[in-house]
């Protein structure tokens, strides 16, 4: 299948600091990316959905100015938290999906996981 | 709302059995299915896909797909103890632009 990577796989960062997470589409253009966060052994939480070039779409609840998108090519989006909180420290995965024809299943990259204290 | 409901489990099979873990969504309007595998404390992995009715075969899983039913299922033969993961089913568009509703998996445990 095709790789997406994340990076980095762990960061520790202090409260009031802003962390940035990459995500890459290493051997295919990625129409649209998407994050989500974990927490243990709970199911996937969708944060927000970006295209390459236009403002990302964000999931009710979460706070577009604490979580900054941007997604500058069709091969890398970033996730910026700013401000951490230790409430914010959780398992990060971005996931990115094909333009159309026969690729369009979504791959995910190897999560991050933020701790903040 | 769109909705994905798969059974939380777990399943439990003894090594070698089949595992059969099942799926419903509520878009009819869905076209494209997908099974991942996600360990614990890892990111999900793909590991079927399905976009017309039948059955799908790739090693030892077979995928299933009834669009009247709304129903996805995969089939895991020869279970290993290494199957022990946490299948997120997911349905959604077929095109590269729109998001996918996961499920909230089905953990699935196989004993040696």
């Amino acid at each position: 299948g095709a790789v997406v990577s994340q990076h980095p796989s762990r960061v520790i960062c202090k409260s009031g600091t802003s962390v940035k997470i990459e995500c890459r589409s290493l051997d295919f253009q990625a129409t649209t990316m998407f994050w989500y966060r974990q927490f243990p052994k709970k199911s996937l939480m969708l944060m927000a959905t970006s295209n390459e070039g236009s403002k990302a779409t964000y999931e009710q609840g979460v706070e577009k100015d604490k979580f900054l998108i941007n997604h500058a090519s069709l091969t890398l989006s970033t996730l910026t938290v700013t401000s951490a909180h230790p409430e914010d420290s959780s398992f990060y995965i971005c996931s990115a999906r094909g333009g159309g024809g026969k690729n369009t299943e979504a791959f995910f990259g190897q999560g991050t996981r933020l701790t903040v204290v | 709302q769109k909705e994905v409901e798969q059974n939380s489990g777990p399943l439990s099979v003894p090594e070698g059995a089949i595992a059969s873990l099942n799926c419903t969504y509520s878009d009819r309007g869905s076209q494209s299915f997908f099974w991942y595998r996600q360990y614990s404390g890892k990111s999900p992995e793909l590991i079927m896909s399905i976009y017309s009715n039948g059955d799908k075969e790739d090693g030892r899983f077979t995928a299933q797909l009834n669009k009247a039913s709304q129903y996805v299922s995969l089939l895991i033969r020869d279970s290993q103890p290494s199957d022990s993961a946490t299948y997120l089913c997911a349905a959604g568009m077929n095109s590269g632009y729109s998001t996918l509703t996961f499920g909230k998996g089905t953990m699935l445990l196989v004993s040696p």
